[in-house]
């Protein structure tokens, strides 16, 4: 089985500049999580959909952060314009129903450097 | 206040030596659960194991175990016979409520090196 696929998994580009990242989760796995991963930090999440529902997103910024999950399965998050600070890991993770046990499944990341 | 503590940024330990790094949490859930996970230099995390706050026993997986203190609210990863391979970071994290969709919470991470 397939695990969580992440793209591209590296993204240089220049402040003020447009950047997106594509997750696929797992097949069947309803919950998707983005999370932001600054150096030298742990994840912290930016953004949790239910579906195609988006029940948690009091941590993005939303004056140029961006996310949708259409049809409930592939998610994308987009940054615009981007800044020297939002250099980062940006990782996806996915988990399947809402039983107390339920691990979350992390894709590779998506590093992107602003210069 | 922090939910996760990792108070070792970084620890050493010699080849099949056992090593504990440390985690403490804090919340006011009766129910909650605790991770570890891996994150290799090549950036992917790895789940290691899971405790939940009702479990009587200390997980085990393997060569890893979790020393959960509840009381002390502190939930030690330790790893035993160590290897060359288990060289990086690794993260604390937990969910808390009965939900398991809840977002997992992170500590800081403490970086391990395996010396040969």
């Amino acid at each position: 089985e397939a695990g969580v696929v992440q793209s591209p998994r590296y993204k240089i580009i220049e402040k003020k500049q447009p950047v997106a990242f594509w997750c696929n989760p797992i097949s069947g796995h309803n919950t998707l999580y983005w999370y932001l991963q600054n150096l030298g930090q742990g994840p912290e999440l930016l953004i949790r959909y239910e579906n195609e529902e988006a029940v948690d997103d009091s941590q993005l910024p939303k004056d140029r952060f961006s996310a949708e999950r259409l049809k409930g399965v592939d998610s994308t998050l987009k940054i615009q314009p981007a800044e020297l600070g939002d250099s980062a890991v940006y990782l996806c993770a996915s988990s399947l129903g809402r039983s107390f046990y339920n691990e979350q499944f992390f894709g590779p990341g998506t590093r992107l450097t602003v210069l | 206040a922090q939910k996760i503590t990792q108070t070792q940024p970084g620890m050493f330990v010699q080849e099949k030596e056992a090593v504990t790094l440390d985690c403490t949490y804090d919340t006011s859930d009766q129910s909650y659960g605790l991770f570890w996970y891996k994150q290799p230099s090549s950036g992917e995390m790895i789940f290691l194991i899971y405790q939940g706050s009702y479990d009587e026993q200390n997980a085990t997986e393997g060569r890893y175990s979790l020393n959960f203190q509840k009381a002390r609210k502190s939930a030690n990863l330790v790893i035993s016979a160590s290897q060359l391979g288990d060289s990086a970071m690794y993260f604390c994290a937990m969910r808390e409520g009965r939900a398991g969709n809840t977002p997992l919470v992170f500590g800081k991470g403490t970086r391990l090196s395996v010396i040969a």
